[in-house]
């Protein structure tokens, strides 16, 4: 398994600004995920990051909106630009352990966007 | 984004019944996954599953490979107030770096 941390837990953002989530991982991983999971509803693959290139992002999600940093390999971090109410969302960050299939979630960032 | 089906999308039973859920899809998967939600949390690894017909355990939770490979099945046996939450499927194929999850179920435990 693979314990991830991940900050903040929570915020309360004001539209127009920015927020960096940061994601902390207890081992080295080759492939770190980022999720959004809006209220009530399942998790959506934002992109994908390896660490030494540019993140692959999913239809519907643009680096402008979501850049994303992986400068090692344990940590990364994901940036929601110039937020709108429609950006409240729980942000997660996972793993796949050792090449086994299995992944794993930190606790999850909840943005409130005012 | 591509999602599984799950069923049922929410159900209330009674503490000490159990409870069958299961997911579906349209792709074959090599990997199936169960996760449980609770809320203001991240989701939780409950079971992992890496052969069609695979049955597996973890306690009172029980979960199947479908033969198909396009679905799998979550029971949870004797249920207790603790397993309230929303459970996720996943399904992933070995090399893509692709989890498709699904709609997710939400469980209830009436005391």
């Amino acid at each position: 398994s693979a314990v991830i941390s991940q900050k903040p837990s929570r915020d309360i953002c004001q539209r127009g600004t920015s927020l960096t989530i940061q994601c902390q991982v207890d081992s080295q991983v080759t492939m770190m995920f980022w999720y959004r999971q809006q209220p009530g509803q399942s998790l959506t693959l934002i992109a994908t990051a390896n660490q030494g290139s540019e993140a692959t992002y999913e239809s519907g999600f643009v680096i402008d909106k979501f850049p994303i940093s992986r400068p090692n390999l344990t940590f990364s971090t994901l940036t929601v630009s110039n937020m709108s109410p429609e950006d409240s969302s729980i942000y997660l960050c996972s793993v796949e352990a050792g090449n086994t299939g299995e992944l794993f979630f930190g606790e999850g960032s909840r943005l409130t966007v005012l | 984004g591509q999602q599984l089906n799950q069923s049922p999308q929410s159900m209330f039973i009674q503490e000490g019944e159990d409870v069958s859920m299961n997911c579906t899809s349209s792709s074959i998967f090599n990997t199936w996954l169960w996760y449980k939600q609770d809320p203001g949390e991240g989701p939780v690894l409950l079971i992992a599953l890496y052969k069609a017909g695979e049955l597996t355990s973890n306690g009172r939770l029980t979960a199947q490979f479908g033969i198909t490979r396009k679905d799998s099945f979550l029971n949870i046996s004797a249920s207790i107030p603790s397993d309230v939450g929303i459970y996720f499927c996943a399904g992933y194929t070995s090399g893509t770096y692709k989890y498709i999850f699904g709609t997710g179920t939400r469980l209830k435990v009436l005391a």
